[in-house]
């Protein structure tokens, strides 16, 4: 199974906001609503923001949100905070055999 | 609380053999699905290998396929790992992670490395 296509990197000022694309197929991204983000800090385990496309766990703050249109998902980032530099990785349910696949990982800056 | 602790992380030689363990806590392995996650030095995230909660139905990346196992032992609530033909290129930090519902881990272990080089 291929990755999923990101950005390498993405950047915005403070409060500014930010949206970071996940490509997949109609195989995986398009084809269920099993799409996740995951933010991580250098030298960190990734941490999960968003699952099952759009919903937040709790405790992520709701400035990060997702969304789906056809074989793209997208993470938005608003508001953003200095705290929010970190790489992004999506990760879609790739439902044919069952198996999982990840994002090729997004730098995002903040100015 | 939920915790996820990874251990029998080393060094071994091409064509070796490790067994990765995962302790979990704050939860029973047996009621959730359970994925391992690797990232090699610099690079990005990749999706290894997952056991659902009815423990019949596991899947791996086809990287890894025919060389690593995912198993749990329900009594000792622990999911593993097991890798045999071992790679240079599965030198990688290993993360166990949960999952909530599909591909949606929400809790991760601090991961351990794994270093294939002779």
């Amino acid at each position: 199974q291929s990755a999923l296509t990101q950005p390498p990197s993405a950047s915005g000022s403070p409060g500014q906001s930010v949206t970071i694309s996940c490509t997949g197929t109609s195989s995986d991204v398009g084809g269920y609503a099993y799409v996740s983000w995951y933010q991580q800090h250098p030298d960190k385990a990734p941490k999960l923001i968003i699952y099952d496309v759009n919903k937040r766990p709790s405790g992520v703050p709701d400035r990060f949100s997702g969304s789906k249109s056809g074989n793209t998902a997208s993470l938005t980032v608003s508001g953003l905070q200095a705290e929010d530099e970190a790489h992004y990785y999506c990760m879609s349910f790739a439902g044919t055999n069952n198996l999982g696949v990840l994002g090729t990982g997004t730098k995002v800056t903040v100015l | 609380q939920v915790q996820l602790v990874e251990s029998g992380g080393g060094v071994v030689q091409p064509g070796g053999s490790l067994r990765l363990s995962c302790a979990a806590s704050g939860f029973t392995v047996y009621t959730h699905g359970m994925h391992w996650v690797r990232q090699a030095p610099g690079k990005g995230l990749e999706w290894v290998a997952v056991l659902w909660a009815d423990g019949n139905r596991q899947h791996n990346t086809d990287s890894v396929k025919g060389r690593f196992t995912i198993s749990r032992d329900n009594a000792k609530n622990t999911l593993y790992l097991q890798m045999n033909n071992l790679r240079p290129e599965d030198t990688a930090v290993y993360y166990c992670t949960r999952d909530i519902t599909y591909y949606a881990d929400d809790y991760w272990g601090q991961g351990i490395m794994v270093n294939v080089s002779s």
